[in-house]
């Protein structure tokens, strides 16, 4: 059975940091790109970033660029998502969300974690 | 940057046929998904590469997607669909989601 547990969440101060956490299993973790998809309180889904299998390759929505980094250990089975300078605007629950295949192409998530929340606030 | 538009709303008796059309440019010429989100439940995959139905979603549910536009159909819809519809496509190396659509079931 998959099962994707993320973890780290929290409240944070605007302009600090945070890493969230992905602990993948019940497949082989390294076949497999994964995402990052987070939702705003009442909003939709919003794509973050993703990582091809291997993890030599990421893409990231643009208004991450430059302060966020996905990477994964997959000696760990576990996908991260480093988060820096964050902004009021990235409250949100973040769902770590696995592709269907090992490489960032067109596809769609086959199965989703849990999510963890994400407060950005004074 | 690549948009997918849905209706924020759509409403269906029950037992009644519920169509969700999710509209993007050239959208036939790409894959689209559906994902089912209940409230406070992480999104269900419900329909792939436009038709497909993952193991464990029924029947009712299917999928279509030609010129501008995708829809996801549920055909004798039940209570228990209802629920936020999210479709979503890849677009120059990234993942586009629709905005949603919430379905009622009245």
């Amino acid at each position: 059975e998959v099962q994707l547990l993320e973890s780290g969440g929290g409240l944070v101060q605007p302009g600090g940091s945070l890493r969230v956490s992905c602990a993948a299993s019940g497949f082989t973790f390294s076949t497999y790109a994964m995402s990052w998809v987070r939702q705003a309180p009442g909003k939709g889904l919003e794509w973050v970033s993703g990582v091809s299998g291997s993890g030599s390759t990421s893409y990231y929505v643009d208004s991450v660029k430059g302060r966020f980094t996905i990477s994964r250990d997959n000696s760990k089975n576990t996908l991260y998502l480093q988060m820096n300078s964050l902004r009021a605007e990235d409250t949100a629950v973040y769902y770590c969300a696995k592709w269907w295949r090992g490489d960032l192409v067109p596809g769609y998530f086959d199965y989703w974690g849990q999510g963890t929340l994400l407060t950005v606030s004074s | 940057s690549y948009e997918l538009t849905q209706p924020p709303s759509v409403s269906v008796s029950p037992g009644q046929t519920a169509s969700i059309t999710c509209s993007g440019d050239k959208l036939g010429d790409k894959y689209a998904s559906w994902y089912q989100q209940r409230p406070g439940q992480s999104p269900l995959l419900v329909i792939y590469q436009d038709n497909k139905r993952p193991s464990g979603i029924p029947e009712r549910f299917s999928g279509s997607n030609s010129g501008n536009t995708a829809t996801l159909t549920i055909s004798g819809t039940q209570a228990m669909d209802e629920a936020d519809f999210y479709c979503q496509a890849w677009d120059s190396r990234t993942v586009v989601f629709g905005g949603g659509t919430k379905l009622t079931v009245l």
